[in-house]
This record gives structure tokens, sequence and C-alpha cells, in this order.
């Protein structure tokens, strides 16, 4: 398998300011990340897809001014929620893939942000 | 676009009752199914998929693709099995899942 991490594991923050979440792979060099949403008693649903190295990959209607992704290296991939709003609260959850043809994604435990 | 389908939000059984979550899915090509789990407190993962067509921890799941179904059984339910119990797929050749809604299993003494 593949040990994810992510920290913080809950934020609250003021409406307005940004968010920095980490994602790390701590046993695993990933070349792809993907970060979910999930809401209350809803299905997880993909933000994007973390490359290393290259811009991330947007799913249609996630704003990527909004939602900035960085993958610099092989084992962290960061999620930053800019000028973050009531509406941003959710728990974000990211996963590592170890590659095509594998096709198993290992999760992080997620996080929590929740903005006044 | 594709789609994962579970009818059932909530599913209550019995010990030793036998349980089947249902998933239905919705894709022009060959995808790959898989079913995840999330028990409480811990994170999502996978429990099994299509293509392995393995048993874990008792569960079984077959692909039909005439009914473009992949239902989760287990023949005696255990209270160690109550969970969120996710059906995912990945369209050929992508590594992106796309889940469905959730069941969540509870499993009475």
């Amino acid at each position: 398998g593949a040990v994810v991490s992510q920290h913080p594991s809950w934020v609250i923050c003021k409406s307005g300011t940004s968010v920095k979440i980490e994602c790390r792979s701590l046993d695993f060099q990933a070349t792809t990340m993907f970060w979910y949403r999930q809401f209350p008693k809803q299905s997880l649903m993909l933000m994007a897809t973390s490359n290393e190295g290259s811009k991330a990959t947007y799913e249609q209607g996630v704003e990527k001014d909004k939602f900035l992704i960085n993958h610099a290296s092989l084992t962290l991939s960061t999620l930053t929620v800019t000028s973050a709003h009531p509406e941003d609260s959710s728990f974000y959850i990211c996963s590592v893939s170890k590659g095509s043809g594998y096709n198993e994604q290992f999760f992080g435990p997620g996080t929590r942000l929740t903005v006044l | 676009a594709q789609r994962v389908t579970q009818p059932e939000k909530l599913l209550s059984v019995f010990k030793g009752a036998p349980v089947e979550l249902k998933c239905n899915y919705s894709y022009s090509g060959s995808p790959e199914l898989f079913w995840y789990v999330q028990y409480s407190r811990q994170r999502l993962q996978l429990l099994l998929r299509h293509i392995s067509r393995e048993s874990i921890k008792g569960f079984t799941a077959d692909l039909n693709k005439g009914e473009t179904s992949f239902h989760l059984k287990k023949p005696f339910a255990q209270e160690e099995d109550s969970a969120m119990y996710y059906c995912a797929l990945t369209q050929g050749g992508s590594e992106k899942l796309v889940f469905g809604k959730g069941t969540k299993l509870t499993v009475n003494p």
C-alpha cells in the first residue's frame, strides 16, 4: 500500500483568509495525487488531479484560481483555498495513485475546513 | 457522463443475515469497478475491485455488464462490517475515480 498523511486535520479560519492543506505520501513517490471534497452526508467529488512538476488538472466547475494546487515534489502536494468563504467549508481529502495499471488509490485521513 | 448510483443511503441488517449493497453504473465503455469502505473514524480504503475477482472479509462483488451492476454481497454479516461503503469506477485508462453517494451499513447484534 501507501501511507498518506494530511495536515492539518482540521482548521477554522475567518472568511477572506487563505488556508493551505498539505498532503504527503510517506512511503511512496507519487507522481499523481488527487484532491477531493466531501460535503456532509454526500459523496466524494474529485476536484483536481495533481501532477508532480506540472500544472494540476481541474474538474469542470472547480475554480483553479480559488483552489491552488502545487505538487512540487514526489511526496508533497498542497491545496490552498484562497479567500475562503463559508461555502468552502467542507472535508478535503487527498489520495495517492501508484500509477496506471495498478489503479488503487490510497487516501489521506482528510482535513475538515470550517470558514466562519 | 459516467455515473455511479447507490440507491440505498442506509441499510440495516442483523448479525448473521445476508447483506447486499447495490451499485449501478452508467458508462459506455469498459469501466473498472471498485468498492471502497470507510469504517468509523478511519480513512477510506479499498475493499475490492472487480478485476481481481477476490473475496475480501467475506465480501464479493460480481460485475454484471448486462445489468450494469456491481452489487456487494456477504452471506453472513458481522457487526464489524458496519461502515460506509462507496462504489466507484474508473473509465478505461484513467486513474480518476467516480464515486457513488455511499451506503451506510449498520449490522445490529
